[in-house]
């Protein structure tokens, strides 16, 4: 079981918006910064969201973060086909000195 | 452009050894922490190990404490983790990941294409 949370799978239709949610802790989320990924199938992951809520340049702003207090979320509108995925929140836990990922989440657009 | 070519995966039987290495290019290595990463087969992201830029700093997910020990080469800008006592869960592919930035806080930003390890009888 994973240190941070995330829903094993959220789904909606082309054009519209979906959320995916990551929960930690104080010694986590609270006081670290977090990274998305996302990973299509048979592909190494690739970063969409650095430092909460920047985002890589070549990422489109449909993509979007936040961090308030130990959650983060992930935005993701204006949905396409090939946006399904499998994402992944990430931080670094400063009590385990470790790097930790959520379980992921599978992104089905419909 | 950021490069990372990871090598030295395959088939080794449990109790066996492996090392795995990640030839970087397109960046100045030296001043990057950089990580390896691990998924199992139809499984998640699993952090494995991470060293900073000098090597001063290492840090090892539980599972692989004792077992597996991570280096680099500044000079041939090259990272390495050898694998010793391996067991059928570290059948994983292993990914090698820089650093997205050289600040305190950063995480994995660029990833290779990552190398199967099979831990086998």
């Amino acid at each position: 079981q994973s240190v941070l949370t995330q829903p094993p799978s959220v789904s909606a239709a082309p054009g519209q918006k979906v959320t995916i949610s990551c929960s930690g802790s104080s010694s986590n989320i609270g006081k670290n910064y977090v990274f998305w990924y996302q990973q299509l199938p048979g592909t190494a992951p690739n970063l969409v969201i650095y430092e909460n809520d920047s985002r890589p340049s070549g990422i489109p702003d449909r993509f979007s973060g936040s961090k308030s207090g130990t959650s983060a979320t992930l935005d993701i509108t204006g949905l396409q086909t090939g946006d399904e995925a499998d994402y992944y929140c990430a931080t670094w836990d400063s009590s385990l000195r470790a790097v930790i990922f959520g379980g992921g989440t599978k992104l089905s657009v419909l | 452009e950021v490069q990372l070519v990871e090598s030295g995966g395959g088939l080794v039987k449990p109790g066996g050894s492996l090392r795995l290495s990640c030839a970087a290019s397109g960046f100045t290595f030296s001043s990057y922490t950089m990580n390896w990463v691990r998924q199992a087969p139809g499984k998640g992201l699993e952090w494995v190990s991470s060293i900073s830029s000098s090597g001063t700093y290492i840090y090892y997910a539980d599972p692989v404490k004792g077992r597996f020990t991570i280096s680099r080469d500044n000079a041939k800008n090259s990272m390495y983790l050898q694998m010793n006592s391996l067991r059928a869960e570290d059948t994983a592919v292993y990914f090698c990941a820089r650093d997205h930035g050289s600040y305190s806080g950063s995480l994995p930003g660029y990833w290779g294409q990552g190398t199967l390890v099979t831990v086998s009888s």
